[in-house]
């Protein structure tokens, strides 16, 4: 167990619908990351949220944005989902932004885009 | 920028030895993880070398050589239980925390 948790477990939306993924870190944890992994593939990063600021962003559009609260929470939000969007969406809690702080991954959110 | 190969695919047997590799191209190297991950599941971490050598935790080690761009993880005494996917990971890039993943190594252990 790495104390970090996510929620829902799995979700099903229709293309164009908005969803907000949640997840809670390891208290005291100050960095969130969020990796988005489809099937077959290794996760790719979304974006890095350090004290409830975006401290990076991976290759993805502004459709994918984020928060991260005091209380060591934080979401992910996904507008006009398109299919492709489907895939395992993981969060990461770790102590800072430093190359060397080992990333501990909550279960995942599985969602689905009809 | 950051690249990463894995083999796709290995297989074994139970109780056998195997070893997992990874070559990779960074243009800033931070050290390199390794996490296994069960079908559905989330990532687990393994392992993390920033030195070269062998690091070793119980039936699992972990090889690293910077000059070579290569890593590789040993599984000894394979059990049922370690058929999961293993993925390299390197830190970097502009958001020095984010970690660049390879496509992972599907290992399956057969009784």
């Amino acid at each position: 167990e790495t104390g970090v948790t996510q929620s829902p477990t799995h979700l099903i939306k229709t293309r164009g619908q908005q969803v907000t993924l949640r997840c809670s870190s390891q208290s005291g944890h100050n960095t969130v990351s969020w990796y988005q992994q489809a099937l077959g593939q290794g996760p790719q990063f979304i974006f890095q949220y350090y004290r409830e600021e975006e401290n990076g962003r991976g290759n993805f559009p502004p459709r994918f944005s984020g928060l991260q609260f005091p209380n060591y929470s934080s979401e992910l939000n996904v507008n006009a989902l398109e299919l492709d969007d489907s895939a395992l969406y993981l969060c990461a809690s770790s102590l800072g932004t430093s190359g060397t702080d080992t990333q501990y991954f909550g279960p995942g959110t599985r969602l689905t885009v009809l | 920028g950051q690249n990463i190969d894995q083999p796709t695919e290995m297989t074994a047997t139970e109780g056998a030895i195997v070893q997992i590799n990874c070559t990779y191209q960074t243009s800033g190297f931070n050290g390199l993880f390794w996490y296994q991950q069960h079908a559905g599941e989330a990532p687990t971490f393994l392992s993390y070398n920033v030195l070269d050598g062998l690091e070793e935790k119980g039936r699992f080690s972990s090889f690293l050589s910077r000059s070579k761009g290569y890593s590789y993880l040993l599984l000894k005494e394979l059990q049922m239980k370690d058929s999961a996917s293993y993925l390299c990971a390197l830190p970097g890039g502009s958001t020095l925390g984010r970690l660049y993943f390879g496509r992972g190594t599907q290992l399956t252990v057969w009784p």
